[in-house]
């Protein structure tokens, strides 16, 4: 398995701003995937994110809405940009390792006012 | 969309076994059956997975008809700390496919 956490664990923001949330994971991995998660929803994957190249985004996500970094193979982060209440959710970023296993961060709670 | 049919909820008495049952009538021979769970918004937690072969882990075991359509998890010994949503996911293996998360089953074990 793998240790992934993510900062913050929650936040509170304005509408109009933007928020960067952080997945760290323990070892190397090739793939990383961003997830939301809406209240009382199940999880939808918002884009995958491969070190050395762009994010592939889901159908509905878009890259100015949602950019995401990915600077090495154990680090990614995802930007909310020009946030309204509907982008509150939980969203969580997972791996994959070799054994055709994803894992999960713990996730980031986020409220829009 | 999901490629699973599950019921949406469940009950469970402590110290019995809870039998998930989960339908993926369309599978195709490259997709495995997993199952993962999330406890009140935290982050999902892999149970199993498997390919046409029962799996047993240290959590669970996981039940594949001969046909492939169909699948049941089965909690041995069901505490109060099992009380979950519980995903069963279809995927093709070898890492590049996503996890497409249904509406789950509601377990909720009861003392």
């Amino acid at each position: 398995s793998a240790v992934i956490s993510q900062k913050p664990s929650r936040d509170i923001c304005q509408r109009g701003t933007s928020l960067t949330i952080q997945c760290q994971v323990d070892s190397q991995v090739t793939m990383m995937f961003w997830y939301r998660q809406q209240p009382g929803q199940s999880l939808t994957l918002i884009a995958t994110a491969n070190q050395g190249s762009e994010a592939t985004y889901e159908s509905g996500f878009v890259i100015d809405k949602f950019p995401i970094s990915r600077p090495n193979l154990t680090f990614s982060t995802l930007t909310v940009s020009n946030m309204s209440p509907e982008d509150s959710s939980i969203y969580l970023c997972s791996v994959e390792l070799a054994s055709d296993t994803q894992y999960f961060g713990p996730g980031t709670r986020l409220t829009v006012l | 969309d999901a490629k699973t049919t599950q019921p949406p909820s469940m009950d469970c008495a402590e110290g019995r076994a809870a039998n998930l049952p989960c339908n993926h009538s369309t599978i195709s021979g490259n997709e495995y059956v997993y199952w993962y769970r999330q406890i009140h918004s935290q982050g999902p937690q892999y149970i199993i997975h498997g390919l046409k072969n029962n799996e047993t882990n240290e959590m669970a075991s996981l039940i594949i008809t001969e046909d492939r359509k169909s699948s049941t998890l089965i909690l041995p010994h069901a505490t109060l700390r099992d009380t979950a949503v519980y995903y069963c996911i279809v995927r093709v293996g070898g890492g590049s496919e996503k996890l497409v998360f249904g509406k789950g089953t509601k377990l909720t074990v009861n003392p």
